[in-house]
């Protein structure tokens, strides 16, 4: 049971690239979330998603798409990175419909250390 | 909306000695909270969560914390401070009602132990 997983672990852009970042959970889980987490900010949702085929938007979805084709995946977009979106982007998952536990929390992925030059 | 504010960017405590992060919160309906702790270069590991059962909830390596409505708090404790203690904590609320289902996170508390 690897838990949440991400894909890739570091990566450095220059600005005006695109790239996509993957997330996949093993624990059939419905709910996937995308965060970014920056220097004495915490962590803020940037899309999530309530099962296969769905997405909104979080707290700070502008310069990000998303999509969960897959129940078990979740990837995150950046059609044209810039400067302002080096950060560390966390996947997280929560609740698994066969434990009927609304009340879970959400399991965290290791996160993806990303730089715009 | 819910918010979360958790008072002390940096705390130091000498090993032994009591710890206790601060987190109060702003929810328009009864509240959900949690503790997460993140080690350098991990993820978020939850630590202990307050769902409307028991006010004082005991967590993972020793912690708890305490839900008090009349003072929306919900700060977390441990008597006695390990070294392996040192690492990012975050209080984090969600409202308990159902279809709501994002976390706003708190911006962190970055706990130093003095040996």
């Amino acid at each position: 049971n690897a838990g949440v997983t991400q894909t890739p672990k570091f990566r450095v852009l220059k600005t005006g690239q695109s790239m996509t970042l993957l997330c996949a959970q093993d624990m059939n889980h419905e709910y996937m979330y995308w965060y970014r987490q920056d220097p004495g900010m915490g962590l803020r949702l940037i899309h999530y998603s309530v099962g296969e085929g769905t997405t909104a938007k979080g707290e700070v979805p502008d310069g990000y798409n998303v999509s969960r084709l897959k129940k078990q995946n979740f990837l995150l977009g950046l059609e044209s990175a810039a400067p302002s979106q080096t950060s560390v982007y966390f996947c997280a998952s929560s609740y698994n419909v066969a434990s009927g536990r609304m009340l879970d929390e959400q399991y965290f992925g290791p996160g993806t250390r990303l730089t715009v030059t | 909306a819910q918010s979360v504010t958790q008072l002390g960017s940096h705390v130091s405590v000498s090993e032994g000695a009591l710890v206790l992060l601060r987190c109060n919160y702003s929810s328009s309906v009864p509240p959900y909270l949690f503790w997460y702790v993140q080690y350098p270069n991990q993820g978020l590991q939850l630590l202990l969560k307050y769902t409307s059962a028991a006010t004082l909830v005991k967590g993972i390596n020793g912690f708890e914390a305490e839900f008090k409505k009349s003072e929306t708090s919900f700060h977390l404790t441990k008597p006695s401070a390990h070294m392996s203690d040192a690492a990012e904590y975050f209080c984090a609320v969600r409202e308990a009602n159902f279809g709501n289902e994002k976390l706003t996170f708190g911006t962190g508390t970055r706990l130093t132990i003095i040996p």
